[in-house]
Parts: structure tokens; C-alpha cells; sequence
């Protein structure tokens, strides 16, 4: 099963630009599945920030769109997030996830343990 | 973006009991509904895949039915281990989107 372990600044300033990274372990980034992201702010429930592909193809929740971007560094086994123009909305626990297709349903079969990015001054 | 709704949003139980979560969408996703399962601190864990079939090493307790705009999860005989909340997700859209979720607690 793969492993993923997100990190980051656990602390952000309003209107500065989020980074994230998801380090896969126990299988290969450049595999069919796509790799995503999934935040929760404290208390709420799940909201799916979007997803990317090895090809290069993305994914955006619609209500994020204009201020996310994420890449992979295959070589290293990476994925990161960035989320720009961040507010105290954006604080929650932001989880790394894969999501693959079985039984023809697309789901988010494995999970990083999650990081808490706070925004504040 | 497809809309969810999980009643229960909360729910009291004893070990043993019988309990029923239902999810409900905003349009037919056919049977495209996923459950997890999240504790206070930890991950979500996927339970359920396509509505009913059984993730990899969840126990058999759990079931999930369903088709169309209605679901639902079933314990069959609640554990210990089971005090948590869960979610429903849709994947017929590919703005996947989750249920508001619902607590089980301890009765």
C-alpha cells in the first residue's frame, strides 16, 4: 500500500500564496492513479481542492480554480499544492490522497496523515 | 456541483446495536458513492466503493446499499472501534464532492 506524508508551512499570512508537498512512498508517482488534494477546516467536513495526473492533465474544484496550481517532481516522488491569495477561510487540515478507479468508480483509496495550515497574521 | 445530504447528522448507540446512515443527492449518480470513515485526528479511511462493495480489510459488518440519489451504510452490530464520523462522496461528477457527514458517539 503506498504511503503519502504531506508538509509544509504550518503557518500562513493573509493574501500569501500556500505551498504544500506530498512525499509517496511504496509505490510509483508515475502510475495510473491520480493524486489529489482534500482539505477540512477545523470542526467541518471534507472539501476536494483537485487533482493531477503524471501525463500533466489537472483537475480544479471549481471554487478554487483561479488560485490553485499543482505539479509532480517524478524524480523525487513528489506532488505539491499551491494555493494563492489565502485567507482565513483557507486555514484547515490539508490531506494528500490517491485516487484510482475500481469496481469503474473513481475513489480516495489512500490518505496522508494531514497538515494544519493556519492563516493569520 | 452535486449537492449531498447524510442523515443522521448525529447519532447515539450502543456496542451491538444496528446502525443506518443514509446519503442522499441532488441528481442520480447511478451507484458512483463512496464512505469513509474518519476518527478525531486521523485520515478519512475508505469503507465502502461503489456503493456496496467492501474496501480492502473493512469488516464485514459494513454493507452499503443503494442506487440512483439514495444510500446508505449499515453496521450491522456496532464495535468499540466504530465511534467515529462518516462520510459519503460522490464520483459521478468530477467535481467530487463529500456528504456534511454523521457522528456516531457512544449512547
Amino acid at each position: 500500500q503506498v504511503q503519502l506524508q504531506e508538509s509544509g508551512p504550518g503557518l500562513v499570512t493573509p493574501s500569501a500564496t500556500l505551498s504544500l508537498t506530498c512525499a509517496v512512498s511504496g509505490g510509483s508517482i508515475s502510475s495510473a492513479n491520480w493524486w489529489s488534494w482534500v482539505r477540512q477546516p477545523p470542526g467541518k467536513g471534507l472539501q476536494w481542492i483537485g487533482d493531477f495526473y503524471p501525463s500533466g492533465s489537472t483537475n480544479y474544484n471549481p471554487s478554487l480554480q483561479t488560485r490553485v496550481s499543482m505539479s509532480v517532481d517524478s524524480s523525487n516522488s513528489l506532488f505539491s499544492l499551491t494555493l494563492s491569495s489565502v485567507t482565513a477561510a483557507d486555514t484547515a487540515v490539508y490531506y494528500c490522497a490517491k485516487r484510482l478507479v475500481r469496481g469503474g468508480v473513481y475513489q480516495f483509496d489512500s490518505w496522508g496523515q494531514g497538515t494544519l495550515v493556519t492563516v493569520s497574521s | 456541483d452535486i449537492q449531498m445530504t447524510q442523515s443522521p447528522s448525529s447519532l447515539s448507540a450502543s456496542i451491538g446495536d444496528r446502525v443506518t446512515i443514509t446519503c442522499r443527492t441532488s441528481q442520480s449518480i447511478i451507484n458512483y458513492l463512496n464512505w469513509y470513515q474518519q476518527k478525531p485526528g486521523k485520515a478519512p479511511k475508505l469503507l465502502i466503493y461503489a456503493a456496496s462493495s467492501l474496501g480492502s480489510g473493512v469488516p464485514s459488518r459494513f454493507s452499503g446499499s443503494g442506487s440512483g440519489t439514495d444510500f446508505a451504510l449499515t453496521i450491522s452490530s456496532l464495535q468499540p472501534e466504530d465511534f467515529a464520523t462518516y462520510y459519503c462522496q460522490q464520483s459521478y461528477s468530477f467535481v467530487f464532492t463529500f456528504g456534511p457527514g454523521t457522528k456516531v458517539d457512544m449512547k
